[in-house]
């Protein structure tokens, strides 16, 4: 059974960059079925779809952040992970890595448990 | 963006009873590859979600067969044919048909 653990800073300063990684255990990354994504969650509200990438590199982000986000991967380590520069108060979140199955229609099978960042000088 | 609205937001639905959510895209979801890629995913009080149908209909592994998913091209449907007290949350409808890949504001299913 695939695991996926976010880990990273909790409290970022505004106008820096957001950091996390996601480390899969119990299947590889290089598995060509799926895709690896950023999901967030602001406190109370709904979901946001950041972007995923392919264990070949090729990425897709949500227009909205795209200027700001990159998604890497780590195939050695079995990581992926975030980066969201120029944060502010907006980026205060439960982040999500998830694993995304392309047979299944490109659905999210496999969370994390979340990680919050909270934004704050 | 496509954008997902759900109806109704708020689900008060008394045990054993049946529960349905709607889901309805600004767009077709159907893709260019013929399929639609419409899912439902549960997320419970302080756990993150959990996928639960796939591809409209498919139910994911693990996933009671209370649940249930129909629909096609703009308008979907989650429908739970009796409800468990383990089925208290927000739901939500995703879409994965074009980028970005976007949710509906959720459902709150709670018990009355």
């Amino acid at each position: 059974q695939v695991q996926l653990q976010e880990s990273g800073p909790g409290l970022v300063k505004p106008s820096q960059t957001l950091s996390l990684t996601c480390t899969v255990s119990g299947g590889s990354i290089s598995s060509g079925d799926y895709y690896w994504s950023w999901i967030r969650q602001p406190p109370g509200k709904g979901l946001e779809w950041i972007g995923y990438i392919y264990y070949s590199g090729s990425t897709y982000y949500n227009p909205s952040l795209k200027s700001r986000v990159t998604i890497s991967v780590d195939t050695s380590k079995n990581q992926f992970s975030l980066k969201l520069s120029s944060v502010t108060a907006a980026d205060t979140a439960v982040y999500y890595c998830a694993r995304v199955r392309v047979w299944s229609g490109y659905a999210l099978t496999d969370w994390g448990q979340g990680t919050l960042v909270t934004v704050s000088s | 963006d496509i954008v997902m609205t759900q109806t109704p937001l708020s689900s008060p639905v008394t045990l054993g009873q049946p529960a349905s959510i709607s889901c309805r895209s600004s767009q077709s979801l159907v893709h260019s590859d013929g399929n639609t890629y419409l899912s439902w995913l549960q997320q419970r009080p302080g756990q993150p979600p959990r996928l639960l149908i796939y591809k409209i209909s498919n139910r994911f592994s693990g996933v009671p067969d209370r649940f249930s998913g129909s629909g096609a091209g703009t308008d979907f449907t989650l429908k739970i044919s009796r409800v468990e007290a383990e089925d208290v949350g927000v739901y939500y409808c995703m879409q994965a048909t074009q980028f970005p890949h976007t949710f509906g504001p959720g459902t709150k299913v709670d018990i009355k």
